[in-house]
């Protein structure tokens, strides 16, 4: 069963607007949630991070909100840059068999049109 | 230079041929990690080594096995590849993290082997 869901594959916005992209999770044991972007043919790398005590973490263009009575939480760029044109994934850490593990999304690729 | 080095970078081989992916880092960290991606399905964790002795099962490691030759090496290999092994593979490293409640350990992911079995 997919513990955390990126149910959108691919979204696509105009330069300057917002972009929303969303994660659910269904694991109420996670306890820090973090977004990695992935260009081509280069390996993911982090982006930002959120706390489960939080519920929500900004930094520069990025914001991230966890809802999570909804087990739910998004990433907010603003505005969006045709530099931001990736794939997002969402990935949760939690204790599984005594060990700090992340479990991902299946991602989003972000489209920015100019 | 890059912290987190793969080789190869692309590789073909054909079903039954054994593989081995190569994977170092420089960034001094304990812990090390193989993933795979396939479209539609994201990042799933192969196995991970928490240090030179700690090897551990991830959520797909069937069909693969591990080396930690050292701190700074992580193999994986395929002893006998299928074609349903044909994905992008993912090496990554990490610190143990925070300590308190709530810790979590950023991955450090290079850049990537992507492997075709025909």
């Amino acid at each position: 069963d997919q513990q955390v869901k990126q149910n959108s594959p691919s979204l696509s916005v105009q330069e300057g607007r917002i972009s929303i992209l969303n994660c659910d999770y269904t694991n109420s044991m996670f306890d820090y949630f973090l977004w990695y972007k992935k260009y081509p043919a280069e390996g993911p790398t982090f982006l930002i991070s959120i706390s489960s005590i939080k519920d929500k973490n900004e930094d520069g263009r990025f914001t991230v909100f966890l809802n999570k009575s909804a087990k739910h939480l998004s990433l907010h760029i603003v505005p969006s840059q045709p530099g931001d044109s990736a794939v997002y994934f969402c990935a949760a850490s939690g204790r599984s068999q005594g060990a700090q593990k992340l479990v991902f999304g299946q991602g989003t690729r972000l489209t920015i049109n100019p | 230079d890059a912290d987190v080095t793969q080789t190869p970078r692309n590789r073909i081989t054909k079903t039954g041929k054994r593989i081995m992916l190569e994977c170092s880092q420089t960034k001094g960290h304990d812990r090390m990690y193989w993933y795979r991606q396939d479209p539609g399905l994201g990042l799933r964790l192969i196995y991970y080594s928490f240090d030179v002795k700690d090897i551990n099962k991830g959520e797909i490691s069937d069909g693969y096995s591990v080396s930690r030759q050292a701190q700074a090496k992580f193999s994986l290999s395929l002893e006998s590849a299928i074609p349903n092994q044909t994905a992008l593979y993912f090496c990554a490293t990490s610190d143990p993290g925070g300590q308190g409640l709530s810790s979590y350990n950023e991955q450090f992911f290079g850049p990537g082997t992507r492997l075709t079995v025909l």
